[in-house]
């Protein structure tokens, strides 16, 4: 049971491009989540899911884009890359009926230059 | 919009004492709230998860308890060992999925 998976680890992106932050959980998890952490701003909410195919705005959605095409996966999209998007990426999920509270991934650290 | 704070945000202690940290938050129309451990360049592990309807959670050396009408919840870590040094963060599950996070306690416990 591999839990959240997130990959890359780490990533180096120019000002400008385009990349996709991968998340897969293996859980049969209905609600799942993007959050990003930056110093001293603690962690925000990016966008989320509540299930395949609905997806909502969070906290800081700006410059971001979110699919759920399966329960497994719910990719993040960087549309154009900013410096200010520079901040390590953590998706989390959770079952609809709450037993355990939310599952964290080990996180993508973006650094955009 | 839900607010959540931390008290204190950093502290030292020596090996031994109990560690008391404090959360609270401004909405108390939480479904849950939930603790969690950082370790530095590390992900989120969680440590206990505590209903609406429930007043406290126990695992281990861990206590934490919650008074929802007053926006509170407190984690309680006895007889602490440097391997708790971390970072703890608290958050609430609010709204239409929503977690909402304070910036954390980070402790140092020292031997």
């Amino acid at each position: 049971n591999a839990g959240v998976t997130q990959t890359p680890k780490f990533q180096v992106l120019k000002t400008g491009q385009s990349m996709t932050l991968q998340c897969a959980q293996d859980m049969n998890h209905e609600y799942m989540s993007w959050y990003r952490q930056d110093p001293g701003m603690g962690l925000r909410l990016i966008h989320y899911s509540v299930g395949a195919g609905i997806t909502d705005q969070g906290e800081v959605p700006n410059g971001y884009n979110v699919s759920r095409s399966t329960t497994e996966d719910f990719p993040l999209r960087l549309l154009s890359a900013a410096p200010s998007q520079t901040s390590v990426y953590f998706c989390a999920s959770r079952n609809y009926l709450d037993r355990d509270g939310y599952t964290f991934g080990s996180g993508t650290r973006l650094t955009v230059v | 919009k839900q607010e959540v704070t931390q008290i204190p945000a950093a502290l030292s202690v020596p090996e031994g004492e109990n560690l008391v940290l404090n959360c609270s938050f401004t909405d108390s129309a939480i479904y849950n709230l939930q603790w969690f451990r950082q370790d530095p360049g590390k992900g989120l592990t969680s440590l206990l998860l505590i209903q609406s309807s429930q007043r406290e959670q126990t695992s281990g050396r861990l206590n934490a308890s919650l008074d929802k009408s007053s926006g509170r919840s407190t984690l309680y870590i006895a007889a602490s060992q440097p391997g708790d040094s971390a970072t703890y963060l608290c958050a609430v599950l609010y709204g239409n999925n929503r977690l909402a996070f304070g910036k954390g306690n980070q402790v140092v416990v020292i031997p």
